[in-house]
C-alpha cells in the first residue's frame, strides 16, 4: 500500500526557518519524482515545487513565489522528502502536502497534509 | 501563460450524472491534466489523468462512475450516478516546461 505521511509542521515566526518532511512507502522511492503542494485556509491547491528522481539529477522547480526561499531535497536511503523553508512569511501558512509525481508530470498519491502556521 | 479556469461550482441529483469543465489556456490545448477530489475536511486524492485525445487513466481504487473525456482545450470529468459522498471540490492539474499548475477547483453539489 503507497502511504506517504508529512511531518514538522507548525507554529513558526516570520522569519525563522522550519523543515518538513515526508516519509514514504510502499514503492520505489528512488523512482519517482517527488512533489510539494499547498493549501491556504480555506483556499485552493498551489504547487509549491518537485523534486526529480536522482536518475534524473535530482533537479528541482519551484513555483515563483517560494523560489529562493523554499529549497526539496530528499534521501533515497531513508525514503523521505524534505522541504526547507526559509523566511517564511504569513502568506506561507497553508496546510502542505507531499506528492507522488509520475515522471515529473502528474501527482498520483497524495499524503494527509502537515499545517504550517506563520505568526508572530 | 500556462493557466487552467474552472468554473466555481456545478450540481446535480443524487443518481444522476454532472459535467465538471477544465478549459486550458490559449496555446496549451495539447495538454494533459489530472483530476483530483477533495472531500470536505480531507486531503486530496488523484482521480484519474486525461490526454487531449480524451483517453484517460483512472487511479488505483477509482470507480468507473468517474471518466473523462477532452475537446480542444477543455478537458471534463464525468461523474456518473452521482453519491452523496461525491459532493466535493474537484480540482484539475496540468504541466510543462518545469511548472506545475492548478486550476481555482469546482465545488460539487449533490442535491
Amino acid at each position: 500500500e503507497v502511504q506517504l505521511v508529512e511531518s514538522g509542521g507548525g507554529l513558526v515566526q516570520p522569519g525563522r526557518s522550519l523543515r518538513l518532511s515526508c516519509t514514504v512507502s510502499g514503492f520505489p522511492f528512488g523512482d519517482f519524482a517527488m512533489s510539494w503542494v499547498r493549501q491556504p485556509p480555506g483556499k485552493g491547491l498551489e504547487w509549491v515545487g518537485f523534486i526529480k528522481s536522482n536518475s534524473y539529477g535530482g533537479a528541482t522547480e519551484y513555483a515563483a513565489s517560494v523560489k529562493g526561499r523554499f529549497i526539496i531535497s530528499r534521501d533515497d536511503s531513508k525514503s523521505i522528502v524534505y522541504l526547507q523553508i526559509n523566511s517564511p512569511e504569513t502568506e506561507d501558512t497553508a496546510v502542505y502536502y507531499c506528492t507522488r509525481t509520475v515522471s515529473g508530470d502528474w501527482s498520483d498519491y497524495w499524503g494527509q497534509g502537515t499545517l504550517v502556521t506563520v505568526s508572530s | 501563460q500556462l493557466m487552467l479556469t474552472q468554473s466555481p461550482s456545478a450540481s446535480a441529483s443524487l443518481g444522476a450524472s454532472v459535467k465538471v469543465t477544465c478549459t486550458l489556456s490559449s496555446g496549451h490545448s495539447s495538454y494533459a491534466i489530472a483530476w483530483h477530489q477533495q472531500q470536505p475536511e480531507k486531503g486530496p486524492r488523484y482521480l484519474m489523468k486525461v490526454n487531449s485525445d480524451g483517453s484517460h487513466i483512472r487511479g488505483d481504487g477509482i470507480p468507473d462512475r468517474f471518466s473523462g473525456s477532452s475537446s480542444g482545450a477543455e478537458r471534463y470529468l464525468i461523474i456518473s450516478r452521482l453519491q452523496s459522498e461525491d459532493e466535493a471540490d474537484y480540482y484539475c492539474q496540468t504541466w510543462g516546461a518545469g511548472i506545475h499548475v492548478f486550476g481555482t477547483g469546482t465545488k460539487v453539489t449533490v442535491l
